[in-house]
């Protein structure tokens, strides 16, 4: 039973453009999420988060937004970059604190054509 | 330096073999964190420590034990490996109350 599913394996973005990629939760415990980015060979490094009581959370290029009637966020990256070609993990939590309680999605593989 | 070092970064290990992998932070963290990345899943915990006395199981711990020596040093064991321990392992801390995690780079671990 996944709780947190990221449902595209890949996506593909042409440089400059907008790349989204979705996530979607049926715990509706889950009170924080946090998108990681990675690259290969290279382990997970936290990208941005957001807390429950928020429906946005903005960082540069990256956006996150959260629908919780839908149980769904999203990540935006506006401008998409070639260094932004990675694996981007979703995670929720619903421990209140400390990564025990994060829950990952399976990953979507973001690559940004020139 | 990195702040979560792993060692080591690849393994080849023969069924039935024990083995450890080991990690050391200098973040200061006292949560650590061991985690195992099969192709097509996201993360899943394996073990995790709050300080050196508390040891806690995460999803996964059969088959799998673990040390805290230090603060700044947690090991992972698999006491008899078998094939479907063949994953990426990665190391992570955290701080108090912090869900941001950050990871080692991992060790490939190949049982054959």
């Amino acid at each position: 039973d996944q709780q947190v599913k990221q449902n595209s394996p890949s996506l593909s973005v042409q440089e400059g453009r907008i790349s989204i990629l979705n996530c979607d939760y049926t715990n509706s415990m889950f009170d924080y999420f946090l998108w990681y980015k990675k690259y290969p060979a290279e382990g997970p490094t936290f990208l941005i988060s957001i807390s429950s009581i928020k429906d946005k959370n903005e960082d540069g290029r990256f956006t996150v937004f959260l629908n919780k009637s839908a149980k769904h966020l999203s990540l935006h990256i506006v401008p998409s970059q070639p260094g932004d070609s990675a694996v981007y993990f979703c995670a929720a939590s619903d421990s209140g604190g400390g990564a025990d309680g994060l829950t990952f999605g399976k990953g979507t593989h973001l690559i940004i054509q020139p | 330096d990195a702040d979560v070092t792993q060692t080591p970064r690849n393994r080849i290990t023969k069924t039935g073999k024990r083995i450890m992998l080991e990690c050391s932070q200098t973040k200061g963290h006292d949560r650590m964190y061991w985690y195992r990345q099969d192709p097509g899943l996201g993360l899943r915990l394996i073990y995790y420590s709050f300080d050196v006395k508390d040891i806690n199981k995460g999803e996964i711990s059969d088959g799998y034990s673990v040390s805290r020596q230090a603060q700044a040093k947690f090991s992972l064991s698999l006491e008899s490996a078998i094939p479907n321990q063949t994953a990426l392992y990665f190391c992570a801390t955290s701080g108090l109350d912090r869900e941001e995690a950050f990871f080692g780079q991992g060790t490939r671990l190949t049982v054959v």
